[in-house]
């Protein structure tokens, strides 16, 4: 069973162009969250929320905007697509805070933008 | 500022050859430090939890360690499947909230 899964896997698209990136957790865990990985691995927290409430917003662009329809699906759509979106992005979910909060990550999106 | 430097960028290691990888780390009132190992193509997948100095937990040929400054993952007498990018992060505020502060990672290569 997977615990956290994203879709789609690989995305190749063009500059300028608008797309979506989805994510489901059946792990039951109440936060969510999404990273951007660049090309040196460094992990960069996007954004993250709690019972659907948006509660982590780094500083990234307007263009990124995430949607929690439930807490157990998290989706990131992206606007205007930019050669330095390219990267991998990840979802990871975490229990609720009052217990430890480790985070379990999905397999990530390859995004290409040309 | 929060900050998470690892040591050595890349490790190539002998089957056997047992070694250890360093976490140093800078935050505001540390609440958590995590070890995770990724694999090409694949998510962070965790290993350990770190919370308080002189803390240490194993799985089977890892080992992490912990200090007020730095963790250390140790690992004896590796296997080529032990190959892979190991990560480490610190649990930081965000607000109200808590963030992880990743590292750039040590990629271990085991050879035969």
């Amino acid at each position: 069973d997977t615990a956290v899964s994203q879709t789609p896997k690989y995305l190749v698209t063009q500059m300028g162009n608008d797309k979506s990136i989805k994510c489901e957790q059946n792990l039951g865990h109440d936060t969510m969250y999404w990273y951007k990985q660049d090309s040196k691995k460094f992990l960069k927290i996007m954004f993250s929320y709690n019972n659907k409430e948006l509660i982590i917003n780094e500083t990234v662009p307007n263009r990124f905007s995430p949607k929690s329809p439930d807490k157990a699906h998290l989706n990131l759509h992206i606007n205007s697509l930019e050669l330095g979106d390219s990267a991998v992005y990840f979802c990871a979910s975490s229990p609720p805070r009052t217990t430890q909060e480790t985070q379990y990550f999905g397999p990530g999106t390859r995004l290409l933008v040309l | 500022e929060d900050q998470v430097t690892q040591s050595p960028e890349a490790l190539r290691l002998q089957e056997g050859e047992s070694s250890s990888l360093n976490c140093s780390y800078t935050v505001s009132g540390l609440r958590g430090l995590f070890w995770y190992r990724q694999d090409p193509g694949k998510g962070p997948e965790f290993l350990f939890t770190l919370y308080s100095a002189g803390e240490e937990k194993e799985k089977e040929r890892l080992k992490a360690t912990l200090t007020k400054k730095e963790s250390f993952l140790h690992i004896t007498a590796p296997k080529p499947e032990d190959s892979a990018t190991y990560l480490c992060a610190v649990q930081a505020w965000a607000g109200n909230n808590r963030k992880l502060i990743w590292g750039l990672g040590t990629s271990l290569a085991v050879n035969p």
